[in-house]
């Protein structure tokens, strides 16, 4: 089945400075890819998400980038504020068949004012 | 935007008791639900798909006598663990997607903290 990598588990960034985290994955079937954002005791919220027939989204201080070939997939904050801090999950979904996503083990980001 | 919603935020249980985890789509409906387990600074562990009408599936390893799943419609899915031990004590959340859009993107509950005494 299709297994998610994600690096690195912790980043201390200053504010200001740009933050990236990546994510590799093992099914070269899997064609979606989203970014869930996490706070401490809430639920995970979508920050932003790739289809596989695209190599970059933006959306204002965040990024997406998608790699299909290297099987690997980045998330960009650029300007971080500390608002910014918090666990960010990406996962990937395999073409048809089941709806589930496969979630990496998340990264703690935590911006430094 | 698609809200989902869950029901309740917090139980604290005795150990042997069981108890249910409601989970709706309050603006859309959603054929499949998902239901997953997080324990503390490590990441969503999904437990099992619910699909609206039919029987759920479960992750391996998920034993579906103590975690039965019921999504009698397309808009509400519940989650009962029976029997509940110390080690079930965790959050647990659902997510939905949109069934009308044919929709990549879940959306998540708020979650439910179990504590089990």
């Amino acid at each position: 089945g299709e297994n998610v990598e994600q690096h690195p588990s912790t980043l201390s960034v200053q504010e200001g400075d740009s933050a990236v985290i990546k994510c590799t994955y093992s099914d070269s079937a899997s064609n979606y890819f989203p970014w869930y954002k996490q706070e401490l005791g809430k639920r995970p919220q979508l920050i932003i998400d790739i289809r596989s027939n695209v190599g970059e989204k933006k959306d204002q201080r965040i990024a997406v980038t998608l790699n299909k070939t290297a099987k690997h997939f980045s998330l960009h904050i650029t300007e971080t504020q500390p608002e910014d801090s918090a666990v960010y999950f990406c996962a990937a979904k395999l073409q048809g068949g089941s709806e589930k996503l496969v979630f990496g083990k998340g990264t703690k980001l935590t911006v430094n004012p | 935007g698609a809200v989902v919603s869950q029901h309740p935020s917090r139980v604290i249980c005795k150990s042997g008791t069981s108890v249910k985890i409601e989970c709706r789509s309050l603006d859309f409906q959603a054929t499949t639900m998902f239901w997953y387990r997080q324990f503390p600074k490590q990441s969503l562990m999904l437990m099992a798909t619910s699909n609206e009408g039919s029987k759920a599936t479960y992750e391996q390893g998920v034993e579906k006598d103590k975690f039965l799943i019921n999504h009698a419609s397309l808009t509400l899915s519940t989650l009962t663990v029976t029997s509940a031990h110390p080690e079930d004590s965790s959050f647990y959340i659902c997510s939905a997607s949109e069934a009308e859009k044919f929709s990549d993107t879940q959306y998540f509950g708020p979650g439910t903290r179990l504590t089990v005494l």
